[in-house]
């Protein structure tokens, strides 16, 4: 079946330590994307990317990174410069330019102690 | 940039129809779209706007004026089932889809 899938699904870190959070779809998508969600909350753009090799920061990069170098692959790297990390994170993919469907995989919640 | 608008809750009563509005402002448009999300859950895509007019899917219909900035998701015959968060979004230049700033929607008896 095709589709986009996160991993883990829950995610436990201490203050101060990086975090990687998977992210691997197999639509053949060229758009991805990832959010982050807080409660009750509107979904904020961290990163995204239209092709491999090539990404552009959102509205809230700051602390985040990520890296495309697989059509399939997106992971996000939340680092100690994140001030408050703990939230919802979702990836999404989309087909071509400007395209009318985003697909969402199922979310990562990060929690940080 | 990219901004959208809505309301922040919404309540209505099982069977009722209900209409939950989106106000965006955005460099370059291509059209609205619509997602539902019930809590915990991911985001699924519900309907597209390109063109103004109304879009009708089901239960779920969208609108869209252009030159009001302008769209509205309607749901109609509601079921308890229809409790979750609704977003707007747009796509915009370079492929960036931004969303709104959600509606939750809670269906009573």
């Amino acid at each position: 079946d095709g589709g986009i899938t996160q991993s883990p699904k829950y995610l436990f870190r201490k203050e101060g330590q990086n975090v990687t959070l998977s992210c691997e779809q197999n639509l053949n998508h060229d758009a991805m994307y990832w959010y982050r969600q807080d409660p009750g909350q509107g979904l904020r753009l961290i990163y995204y990317s239209q092709i491999v090799n090539d990404f552009q920061k959102g509205d809230i990069a700051e602390g985040y990174s990520v890296s495309r170098e697989k059509k399939e692959s997106f992971p996000l790297t939340v680092t100690s410069a994140q001030k408050n990390p703990t939230a919802f994170y979702l990836c999404a993919s989309g087909l071509g330019v400007h395209h009318t469907e985003a697909f969402f995989g199922q979310g990562t919640r990060l929690t940080v102690v | 940039g990219q901004s959208l608008e809505q309301p922040s809750e919404v309540t209505a009563v099982e069977g009722a129809i209900v209409q939950i509005n989106c106000t965006y402002q955005t460099s370059g448009f291509y059209g609205l779209s619509w997602y539902q999300q019930h809590d915990g859950g991911a985001p699924t895509f519900l309907s597209y706007n390109a063109l103004d007019g109304l879009e009708e899917t089901g239960r779920f219909s969208s609108f869209l004026s252009r030159s009001d900035s302008y769209g509205y998701l309607l749901l109609q015959e509601l079921q308890m089932k229809d409790s979750a968060s609704y977003f707007c979004a747009v796509p915009g230049g370079g492929n960036k889809l931004t969303f709104g700033t959600g509606t939750q929607l809670k269906v009573e008896l």
